[in-house]
């Protein structure tokens, strides 16, 4: 079975620096494009960054763009989202989430639990 | 950027009828870009539909999707229990490049 699994959520100060990882497993990690997508509490969701599989296409919503960074390590089957500078608006439960293959690949096809990133002093 | 709006934003219904929840877009999105997810309450989302109307791996056939252009909807053929939840909308950008949400339209139990 697909398994998505986040780590790395806490309380972090504004300006600080976090690092949260996806543990993956049950597919080949290596050919699919991973996205970390966010929910503030009690709202919506946004999309924050993709990263394709051998990390030649990186993309980032403009909220986050400069401060947070994407990668993966294939070697590890895992996934990251580095965030500097964090903001008190930056706070939400970030998922980890698998992008579909193909030509109707354009969704998220798999889900992690989330972990919970609060920012605050 | 192309911007989706869900409405309603609540629906109130009983188990057992019909729901019908409408996405539009801003601009015209291909259909191969547009998904829908189900999001229960203190869950993780789950992908429903994706092309458009292509169920996604272990959805029950209650779950329709159907439109083109800007106007999308998710039809949800007879409620059960378990479909009282949050609905999000979905398109996927080429310029800027990223995925978009809309806003979600919740179902509640009448």
């Amino acid at each position: 079975d697909v398994q998505l699994v986040e780590s790395g959520g806490g309380l972090v100060k504004p300006g600080g620096s976090l690092r949260l990882s996806c543990a993956a497993s049950g597919f080949t990690f290596s050919s699919y494009t991973l996205n970390w997508v966010r929910q503030a509490p009690g709202k919506g969701l946004e999309w924050v960054s993709s990263i394709n599989s051998v990390s030649s296409y990186i993309y980032y919503a403009d909220s986050v763009k400069g401060r947070f960074t994407i990668s993966r390590d294939n070697a590890k089957n895992s996934l990251y989202l580095q965030m500097d500078s964090p903001r008190a608006e930056d706070t939400a439960v970030y998922y980890c989430a698998r992008e579909g293959l193909g030509r109707d690949g354009f969704h998220l096809d798999y889900w992690g639990q989330g972990t919970l990133v609060t920012v605050s002093s | 950027e192309i911007v989706l709006t869900q409405s309603p934003g609540t629906l109130s219904l009983s188990p057992g009828e019909r729901a019908t929840l409408s996405c539009r877009a801003s601009q015209s999105v291909s259909s191969s870009y547009l998904a829908w997810y189900q999001q229960r309450p203190g869950q993780t989302p789950r992908l429903l539909i994706y092309g458009a109307s292509s169920r996604a791996t272990g959805i029950p056939d209650r779950f329709s999707g159907s439109g083109s252009g800007t106007d999308f909807t998710l039809t949800i053929s007879r409620l059960e229990p378990e479909d009282f939840a949050v609905y999000y909308c979905q398109q996927y950008g080429d310029s800027p490049r990223g995925f978009t949400f809309g806003p979600g339209t919740r179902v509640d139990i009448k």
